[in-house]
């Protein structure tokens, strides 16, 4: 168990809809990651936000956004959601943003499963 | 875009052979090198975190090399169990990039009895 959380394990939505994904980190992590994986593609990162603030942006699209909250916990909002999005979402946390030599802790991830 | 070559794709050894996997990634700008182990139906776990040239690091049976001047890692593991059965995943992080990683497609291994 990483101690990362993220809510729901699975998801199953209709084309053209609007979900949200959250994400509680470790105890004690401000930063929080983004990533995506879908069918052959390797883990692609989407967004990170350290503290509350966006930090970093990858290969998101404008239909998703996400946001940190105070309390650290995050959320990723995908909408008008299409077929392709159908996908394993991981958040990931590690305990500060100005070190890549940190490790990243991955939740169990979300399977969403657009029809 | 993926920036970071894994080899082979997959591998399948029999339990007590050793076996390695090749991790090719850009050199220029080179911050750290990440082995991650992600089993079926699990989150993906990290074995190792590299930053030196000539770096290596060692967890039982598994181990790690790093040149950065050439831009590769090789993972080892040494007389192959049954639970060592997972893919196995580089990634490579580069400052003023918020140190997300950038991912291969992973080695998937499977050691059978």
């Amino acid at each position: 168990d990483s101690g990362v959380t993220q809510t729901p394990k699975h998801l199953i939505t209709a084309t053209g809809q609007r979900v949200t994904l959250r994400c509680s980190p470790r105890s004690g992590d401000l930063s929080v990651y983004w990533y995506q994986q879908s069918l052959d593609q390797g883990l692609q990162f989407l967004i990170q936000y350290y503290n509350g603030e966006e930090r970093a942006k990858g290969n998101i699209l404008e239909r998703f956004s996400a946001q940190q909250f105070p309390d650290l916990h995050s959320e990723l909002n995908l909408s008008s959601l299409e077929l392709g999005d159908s996908a394993l979402y991981f958040c990931a946390s590690s305990h500060v943003s100005g070190s890549g030599a940190n490790e990243q802790f991955f939740g169990p991830g979300t399977r969403l499963t657009v029809l | 875009i993926l920036n970071v070559e894994q080899s082979p794709q997959s591998l399948h050894v029999q339990e007590g052979d050793s076996t390695n996997f090749t991790c090719s990634f850009p050199s220029s700008n080179f911050y750290a090198l990440h082995w991650y182990r992600w089993e079926t139906a699990k989150s993906p776990e990290a074995l190792f975190v590299m930053t030196l040239n000539g770096d290596e690091k060692k967890k039982g049976r598994i181990s790690a090399t790093l040149n950065t001047k050439e831009g590769y890692s090789y993972l080892y593991i040494k007389g192959s169990q049954p639970e060592d059965s997972a893919t196995y995943l580089c990634a490579f992080n580069r400052p003023n990039s918020g140190y997300a990683l950038n991912f291969g497609k992973g080695t998937s291994l499977l050691v059978t009895p």
